[in-house]
């Protein structure tokens, strides 16, 4: 079985400033894929970011970076400049196989302006 | 469509009701899943298809919970005789590909109330 964990239920940072969102995961897979996805009010899951467990190097989106390390099965994200907008709920996921995600059970991440 | 379409996007049931939720994917996307998100939760998988192939539906929690895809696009997924645990927001989401790691886009759920 494949496990997800979250250990930051609540976060909270002034506006601009950067934040790391932690994730651990755990599976016996040796070829894996891992995602943040973010939940707004809407309800609506957005794919922040992916990385995929044979490439070492860390995935980065505009102001969305991972620290993705392989051996100690940590995954964390890295939100420079902070926006109002990036307020919501942010789930680490992991899938593998027939693409069926595992989620963690998030963090609330409040941008204070 | 431009997204993932479910509906409706609030439901309150009695007790005992049967209830059907829909949920329209993008339009030419092979796999569809259905998760189940408790208040507070992260989503949890219930059942996955691969065009109308219902290839796994080990999240379903009870006999009382089924999907289905017949002409692989539009799926419904039927929950008989609610129960209050079932309360929950019910997501759905659609990938293109059929390769692992596919990213996958959701809907914006049904909140469903059982009282």
């Amino acid at each position: 079985a494949q496990t997800v964990t979250q250990s930051q239920p609540e976060m909270s940072v002034q506006e601009a400033e950067t934040v790391t969102l932690s994730c651990t995961y755990d599976t016996s897979e040796s070829n894996y894929y891992l995602f943040w996805y973010k939940q707004p009010p809407s309800r609506q899951m957005i794919l922040v970011i992916r990385q995929e467990a044979y490439k070492q190097q860390n995935a980065t989106e505009n102001r969305f970076s991972v620290n993705f390390q392989k051996a100690a099965k940590s995954f964390s994200l890295k939100i420079s400049d902070s926006q109002l907008g990036d307020t919501a709920m942010y789930f680490c996921a992991l899938n593998f196989g027939n693409e069926k995600l595992t989620f963690g059970t998030g963090t609330r991440l409040t941008i204070i302006p | 469509g431009a997204g993932v379409s479910q509906s409706p996007r609030y439901k309150v049931a009695k007790r005992g009701q049967d209830v059907a939720l829909r949920c329209d994917p993008i339009s030419g996307h092979v796999s569809l899943f259905w998760y189940q998100q408790a208040l507070g939760q992260g989503p949890e998988f219930l059942t996955y298809f691969q065009n109308e192939a219902q290839l796994d539906k080990s999240g379903l929690p009870s006999d009382r919970f089924f999907a289905e895809r017949p002409e692989g696009s539009v799926s419904t997924l039927k929950i008989q005789r609610t129960q209050q645990e079932d309360s929950a927001v019910y997501l759905c989401a659609s990938s293109l590909w059929l390769r692992e790691g596919s990213p996958l886009h959701f809907g914006n759920g049904t909140r469903l109330t059982v009282t």
